[in-house]
Formats: C-alpha cells, structure tokens, sequence
C-alpha cells in the first residue's frame, strides 16, 4: 500500500522558535496533502490542504502565518509552526492524497509527528 | 450538519471475544466511508473503505458493513488480540467536491488478557 513518511516523529522546543515538520509521499506522487492536529482523546481536525505548486488552503479558525506550509513538490510537503507557544503542542498528522481507480481518492496518513513546546 | 457520530466511546473485551462498534453519520452528499486504526502515538491505518453501493467489506478479522437507506455502519472485530487495542475512527468522504474527510470521535477498544 501507499506509504507516507513523517519527520521528525517527536521534537521538543523552547517557547518562540520555529519547528518544521515534513510529510512524504514514499512511493506515489501526491498532489494534495493535508495537514491535521490531533488532541489527547480528541480525533483528527484538518488544518489546511496543501496543494502542490499553489497556496494552501487553511481551515476556518487556524492561522495561517503561524503555521506556514509548503508543498513545494509531488511528494513533500511541510508544516513549520513558527513562534511556538505551549498551546501549539499537539500530534500532528500528515495525509497525502492517492487516487484509485473506481474508488475515487482515498488518503494514507503519516506516522504523526509529537510536538512539545516548553 | 455533516456529522459522523461513533459509540461506544470506549469499549473493554477480553481477549478472544468478538465486539462491534458503531457509526452514524449525517454527512450528504456522501462518497465513501472509511474505518481506520489508530494505536496510541501513531498515524490512522486505513482497514476499510466502501462506497454507497456496497454492503459489507471485509479485511482479515476486521468487516465492516454499510446501510446507506440508514446511513449506519459498523465494524466488527472477530476474536480480538491485544493488539487490536487502539482507536477506530469512522471517516465519511464528504461528497461535495471539496474531498473533505469527516472524522468521528473515535471508539477506544482495549483488549484484556
């Protein structure tokens, strides 16, 4: 099956610096990818969909000069939380796009990235 | 409102029983249903996915069933082992061209030696 890769799977920072995270479609290409954070015993919210060569497309609600993202190619694509507050800790979770035939799109997630602001 | 709603909200089995777990969803137009995984710390693992036409899907010892009239599904886990503890989320592909995935809460499954 598809696989999509996550790195760093955790990062801890200081409070006010910038992590990035980045997502990668392994073993197909992936036009769009999405971006989503997850809460402890809460499921998945989207964030943002990243499209390949063109701006993302942010949630209602998530900020989009705080959680900039770049998809600058049919296999990566990244989430850099900049200015990082405690609030921003949370596990985030990539997901890329993959059609198939007769099914339509389906989407393969990454492993999930732990991020722990001090 | 497109909302997928899943009960229980958790569940505890011995090991070797059977369970089933519950989903209702409100999401229209829909595309496709999912039933995904998810142990502790890590990504959704996708188990089913299954369009309006189909009725049951199964995947090893996991089979998931779709009642579109209802818009109900469930998925049943067949003598389940410890490794079967994690999440299972139900997701509804919302329809409206804007592939767009509605997530429920999720039903946490532990199994029990």
């Amino acid at each position: 099956g598809a696989v999509v890769s996550q790195h760093p799977s955790r990062v801890i920072c200081k409070s006010g610096t910038s992590v990035k995270i980045e997502c990668r479609s392994l073993d197909f290409q992936a036009t769009t990818m999405f971006w989503y954070r997850q809460f402890p015993k809460q499921s998945l919210m989207l964030m943002a969909t990243s499209n390949e060569g063109s701006k993302a497309t942010y949630e209602q609600g998530v900020e989009k000069d705080k959680f900039l993202i770049n998809h600058a190619s049919l296999t990566l694509s990244t989430l850099t939380v900049t200015s990082a507050h405690p609030e921003d800790s949370s596990f985030y979770i990539c997901s890329a796009r993959y059609l198939t035939s007769g099914r339509g799109d389906t989407q393969y997630f990454g492993p999930g990235t732990r991020l722990t602001v001090l | 409102k497109n909302q997928v709603e899943q009960s229980p909200q958790s569940l505890i089995i011995l090991e070797g029983k059977n369970c089933t777990l519950q989903c209702n969803y409100t999401v229209s137009p829909f595309s496709n249903l999912r039933w995904y995984k998810q142990d502790t710390g890590r990504g959704p693992v996708s188990l089913t996915i299954m369009t309006f036409s189909e009725n049951t899907k199964s995947n090893g010892r996991y089979t998931a069933t779709l009642d579109a009239d209802t818009k109900q599904s469930s998925l049943h886990i067949t003598a389940s082992q410890l490794s079967d503890s994690a999440s299972y989320i139900c997701v509804v592909l919302y329809g409206g061209g804007y592939n767009k995935l509605i997530f429920g809460a999720g039903t946490r499954l532990a199994v029990h030696p």
